[in-house]
């Protein structure tokens, strides 16, 4: 089965409102990164977390080594915010770094 | 800060056709990494170095060979294109292939195989 698992896998979001991506592993990960894939296809780096929490704008982000999650968070979503996310936990089984499947955001006015 | 430059942009190439990829990055990162993204999907390991003159399979190494001519450079080879093939490659690097290594990504290298 899939070692990272995204969920939504697809989400359509009003602009202005919240909402949450989240990431489930079964693989010991000891770092998680997000990114968000633009429609060009260019992958800009959101987070790279160990456990605990960041937030960076209108974006925060969650990992519980412990559980085996992650979670992304989304506040007053805005246009520009659409495209695909994704996350990637470090596999310390094989020394490295596993990539979800995606949740791909249409974000619209 | 760095980047990563990816070499060609698009790439056409026919049936049976060798064909290669090139990544340079300015990060002075040790760790340089291929991978492959099908329409739609997420992105699949396919060789990655942990320094110069090394090389590791990924998850989809067969069909592919690389090369880490320097520290700063990682090339991808596709064997032999596969006919109707189209994928994205993504180079990327990070400081250390442990888990205090931070991946960077370049823009990415589209591969059309007519």
């Amino acid at each position: 089965g899939d070692k990272v698992k995204q969920s939504p896998s697809a989400l359509s979001l009003q602009e202005g409102t919240n909402s949450a991506l989240r990431c489930n592993f079964s693989i010991a990960a000891t770092t998680v990164q997000w990114f968000l894939q633009n429609p060009r296809g260019s992958l800009m780096n959101l987070f790279y977390l160990v456990p605990g929490t960041k937030e960076n704008g209108r974006l925060k982000s969650a990992f519980d080594s412990k559980e085996s999650y992650s979670t992304l968070h989304i506040r007053d979503a805005q246009l520009e915010d659409s495209g695909t996310y994704f996350c990637a936990a470090f596999n310390t089984g094989n020394y490295k770094y596993v990539f979800g499947a995606g949740t791909r955001l249409k974000v619209i006015a | 800060g760095g980047i990563i430059t990816q070499t060609p942009k698009f790439l056409i190439g026919q049936e049976g056709q060798k064909l290669t990829l090139k990544c340079q990055q300015n990060f002075n990162h040790d760790t340089m990494y291929w991978y492959r993204q099908d329409s739609g999907k997420g992105l699949r390991l396919i060789y990655y170095s942990i320094t110069e003159n090394d090389l590791q399979k990924g998850d989809l190494s067969e069909g592919y060979d690389a090369s880490r001519e320097k520290k700063s450079s990682f090339s991808l080879t596709v064997t032999s294109a596969q006919k109707n093939e189209m994928a994205v490659f993504l180079c990327a690097s990070s400081m250390t292939g442990g888990d205090t290594g931070q991946l960077y990504f370049g823009e990415g290298s589209k591969l059309t195989v007519l």
